[in-house]
């Protein structure tokens, strides 16, 4: 089982917004809404940020949203700020033995 | 919150066994439809869901794993545990324990986490 596909990296300057992508298969993320995003900050415990594709944990700005088309996910961060600056991991589950897929994490870069 | 914590060595030779702890605080690991997972990060890769216990002792492993690894539970003491035998290099990475919840709570999202123990394999 190959891990979801994700871009290696990601920019954007402080307030503007960026989008960081999760593709997967219609095993995965194009069959169930079962789609959580993580950020992760080195040397300190992954927050998830998004849950069952567009749901937020209480707490998580409402500037983190989550969407689906078909076999992609999307994690869209707007307003950017510079605490943003993190790895960030989308998780689905999948129907083809594995369970839980991970994909391979993006590195987001607040210029 | 719930808070989690890995403990265990962070040097393991070639070919032994690999184990680790999580023990859960501000929180019941018999608490729910949650699950505890552990979860492994190589350096430079992406994450990897290694399996997941619930309270009841009913496991689920990541195939590509299963035939070396056993998660065990002490719900007495809130803790739960990860074995990994016959290791290699490749099993060198920051492993992570994660509270895990089900479709009816959290659509198999994982809430919380441990801030992970790096484990090297190496002789």
């Amino acid at each position: 089982q190959s891990a979801l596909t994700q871009p290696p990296s990601a920019s954007g300057s402080p307030g503007q917004s960026v989008t960081i992508s999760c593709t997967g298969t219609s095993s995965d993320v194009g069959g169930y809404d079962y789609v959580s995003w993580y950020q992760l900050h080195p040397g300190k415990a992954p927050k998830l940020i998004i849950y069952e594709v567009i749901k937020r944990p209480s707490g998580v700005p409402d500037r983190f949203s989550g969407s689906k088309s078909g076999n992609t996910a999307s994690l869209t961060v707007s307003g950017l700020q510079a605490e943003d600056e993190a790895d960030y991991f989308c998780c689905s589950y999948t129907n083809s033995g594995n369970l839980l897929i991970f994909g391979g994490g993006a590195k987001l870069t607040v210029l | 919150q719930v808070q989690l914590q890995e403990s265990g060595p962070g040097l393991v030779n070639p070919s032994q066994t690999l184990s680790l702890t999580c023990t859960v605080s501000r929180g019941s690991i018999n608490s729910g439809n949650y699950y505890w997972s552990w979860i492994r990060q190589p350096a430079g890769k992406g994450l990897e869901w290694i399996g997941r216990i619930y309270a009841s002792g009913s496991t689920n492993y990541n195939p590509s794993l299963r035939s070396r690894v056993t998660i065990s539970v002490d719900t007495s003491n809130n803790q739960f545990f990860l074995k990994l035998t016959s290791v290699t290099a490749a099993d060198t990475a920051v492993y992570y324990c994660a509270r895990g919840g089900g479709w009816a709570l959290l659509g198999d999202a994982f809430d919380f986490w441990g801030q992970g123990t790096m484990v090297t394999v190496s002789s």
